[in-house]
């Protein structure tokens, strides 16, 4: 089955302790991408990668790094998150960007107390 | 500046057609209509895509007006598994893929 993975689904931790977001596609997609929802905001893009070793800001890069060795895999790190990173965040990926179908992952809900 | 104007809300009844309106006047010629949709908390979902004709698939049907500044996505037979907020979003094959507010649909039992 076609589908974009995330883990872990929920996760409550405390400031400056590193964490890392895993994502995984099984559809050999090229392009990926990381995103934010929060309430009142919609979804904002915090980085994207176009293929292997590229990846590139998104609309909210700050305090987040993101990195792209395998197609499959692209993992969101937040070094060292802060409360103002709590949030629901969703990898997506696709073809390429833009005009082409985008399939989310299930997301993942982050509290940083 | 938003490329779409959707309604806040809006509501229907379980079993009937359910038609959803979005404005795009502002759309050029090589950008196509996406529709996708985002049930409670869980990742959006795509429904649907077009450039100038009409458009049905499994999930639904995408009407766009011959002037192509305005679309509807039609759900034909609304279930209560289809109350969600419906994006439409407006964008070339080299646009980046930018979410709206949306509308959100309740379907009544």
């Amino acid at each position: 089955e076609a589908q974009v993975t995330q883990n872990p689904r929920y996760l409550i931790t405390v400031t400056g302790k590193k964490l890392t977001v895993t994502c995984s596609q099984n559809m050999n997609h090229e392009y990926m991408s990381w995103y934010r929802q929060d309430p009142g905001l919609g979804l904002r893009q915090i980085y994207y990668s176009m293929n292997v070793e590229v990846t590139d800001k998104g609309d909210v890069p700050e305090g987040y790094k993101v990195s792209r060795k395998e197609k499959r895999n692209f993992p969101l790190i937040l070094e060292s998150p802060s409360p103002n990173q709590t949030s629901l965040y969703f990898c997506a990926s696709s073809w390429t960007s833009g005009g082409y179908t985008q399939y989310f992952g299930p997301g993942t809900r982050l509290t940083v107390l | 500046d938003a490329k779409t104007t959707q309604p806040t809300s809006m509501d229907c009844a379980e079993g009937r057609a359910a038609n959803l309106p979005c404005n795009h006047s502002t759309i050029s010629g090589n950008e196509y209509v996406y529709w996708y949709r985002q049930i409670h908390s869980q990742g959006p979902q795509y429904i649907i895509h077009g450039l100038k004709n009409n458009e049905t698939n499994e999930m639904a049907s995408l009407i766009i007006t011959e002037d192509r500044k305005s679309s509807t996505l039609i759900l034909p037979h609304a279930t209560l598994r289809d109350t969600a907020v419906y994006y439409c979003i407006v964008m070339d094959r080299d646009d980046k893929i930018i979410f709206g507010k949306g509308t959100r649909l309740h379907i009544l039992p």
